[in-house]
């Protein structure tokens, strides 16, 4: 069955200082694409960065990138320079199939991510 | 390009009433999902529309739930009868059409309180 988990529940981090949230998948699917969402308190769901399955390199989108382990099933975000306006839920993702199918979303809990001034 | 958008942004309601949600994708965009998000969690997956044809429900689904894409543009989420259980986030999202455009980009959500 597929899975997300993310097993931080909360994170802290001084601002400027780097961190990296958890994220292990579980699928059977050899084509599957992994995202990365912020939410805000304000409820939005803010697409960061994607991962497709056979992409060779990690992906990277200015302060985040994703460390991707495809042995190990996991996909890590790390988010560099950590800024106070960082603060909110991210939440890990994944589609599994070819584009041409429907493409549904399966999310984790999500990590609450606090930067501290 | 406007995001998508979604109303009304909060809805309270009496148990027992219907309340139906609009969301309007991005334009251009042929594929459009709907998620809920109760608190502490993840969205869930609810719905799926790839132009005006419904593909995929969830078995979160019920009964009491209707979603509909008339012309392939903008799409309502109706709830009847509503319990205390569907408060919720209604997130919805949508995609594009061309090969390689493998982002949902989501809406603001409306959140319901059924009291």
């Amino acid at each position: 069955a597929q899975k997300i988990t993310q097993t931080q529940p909360g994170m802290f981090v001084q601002e400027k200082e780097a961190v990296t949230l958890d994220c292990t998948y579980d699928t059977s699917d050899p084509s599957y694409g992994l995202f990365w969402y912020k939410q805000p308190s304000s409820g939005e769901m803010i697409f960061l960065i994607y991962q497709g399955s056979y992409d060779q390199q990690n992906a990277t989108e200015g302060r985040y990138s994703l460390n991707f382990q495809k042995a190990r099933k996991s996909a890590n975000l790390v988010i560099s320079a950590s800024q106070l306006g960082d603060s909110a839920m991210y939440f890990c993702a994944m589609r599994e199939g070819l584009y041409n199918q429907g493409g549904k979303l399966i999310f984790g809990q999500g990590t609450e991510l606090s930067v501290k001034p | 390009d406007t995001g998508v958008s979604q109303d009304p942004r909060h809805k309270i309601t009496k148990r027992g009433q219907n309340v139906t949600f609009r969301c309007d994708p991005i334009s251009e965009h042929n594929r459009l999902y709907w998620y809920r998000q109760t608190l502490g969690q993840g969205p869930e997956f609810l719905t799926y529309f790839q132009n005006e044809a419904q593909l995929e429900k969830s078995r979160l689904l019920s009964d009491r739930f209707s979603a509909e894409r008339p012309k392939g543009s903008f799409s309502t989420l109706e709830i009847q009868r509503t319990e205390q259980g569907d408060s919720a986030m209604y997130l919805c999202a949508s995609r594009g059409r061309s090969r390689g455009e493998e982002t949902q980009y989501f809406g603001p959500g409306t959140r319901l309180l059924v009291l």
